[in-house]
């Protein structure tokens, strides 16, 4: 079972704002940034946030990252179909000195 | 260009071992920390390990511990995840990542993952 939860499926029409969440329940993220990776079927995940909010270079500004006390959102607006994948949020865990990813957010464009 | 390419997966039985590897390039390896991801068949990600640059230190996930050993030759750009004890529930897609998390950049680079599959 994750530390960090996700909702296991989202989804949306092409054009909208999706936002998937991510919760540290009571545990909180304390002062650890949360991260988001993005991952196609069959393929390696890649970074998508990094620092709660900042996109790497070449990641579409239609991708934003928030974080606010023990939750955490990734927000997509103008919904395309190739941003059909999975999206994990991970985050440091410091009482189990490791990280822990949320159990992933299945986003379907429909 | 960054690359990571995982080798040395495949079948093996349960109680048994495996050493899967990771070679890099494109970067100063030495100067980063390394990481492995797994994903079981299905499921969602788990961190594994981390070791640090210097492979000084080391890292793991509970049910790894005494089980899993993280190294690297910095000689060879190369990082290793050395098995025992394996379980039907360590079989997964095995990726290697460049942690940078010490600098806060999370697993900014993966190689394309290795199958282990414990089996009898």
């Amino acid at each position: 079972q994750s530390v960090l939860t996700q909702p296991p499926s989202a989804s949306g029409t092409p054009g909208q704002r999706v936002t998937i969440s991510c919760s540290a329940g009571s545990s909180n993220f304390g002062n650890n940034f949360v991260y988001w990776y993005q991952q196609f079927p069959r393929t390696a995940p890649k970074l998508l946030i990094y620092r709660d909010d900042q996109r790497p270079s070449g990641v579409p500004d239609r991708f934003s990252g928030s974080k606010s006390g023990t939750s955490a959102s990734l927000a997509i607006s103008g919904l395309r179909s190739e941003d059909e994948a999975d999206y994990y949020c991970a985050a440091w865990d410091d009482s189990l000195s490791g990280w822990v990813f949320g159990g992933g957010t299945k986003l379907t464009v429909l | 260009e960054v690359q990571l390419l995982e080798a040395g997966g495949g079948l093996v039985q349960p109680g048994g071992s495996l050493t899967i590897s990771c070679a890099a390039s494109g970067f100063t390896f030495r100067a980063n920390a390394m990481a492995w991801v797994r994903q079981a068949p299905g499921e969602g990600l788990v961190w594994v390990s981390t070791i640090t640059g210097t492979g000084a230190n080391a890292y793991y996930t509970d049910s790894v511990k005494g089980r899993f050993t993280i190294s690297r030759d910095n000689s060879k750009n190369t990082v290793y995840l050395q098995m025992n004890s394996l379980r039907a529930d360590d079989t997964a897609v095995y990726y290697c990542a460049r942690d940078r998390s010490g600098t806060h950049y999370g697993f900014d680079y993966w190689g394309q993952g290795i199958l282990v599959t414990v089996s009898s």
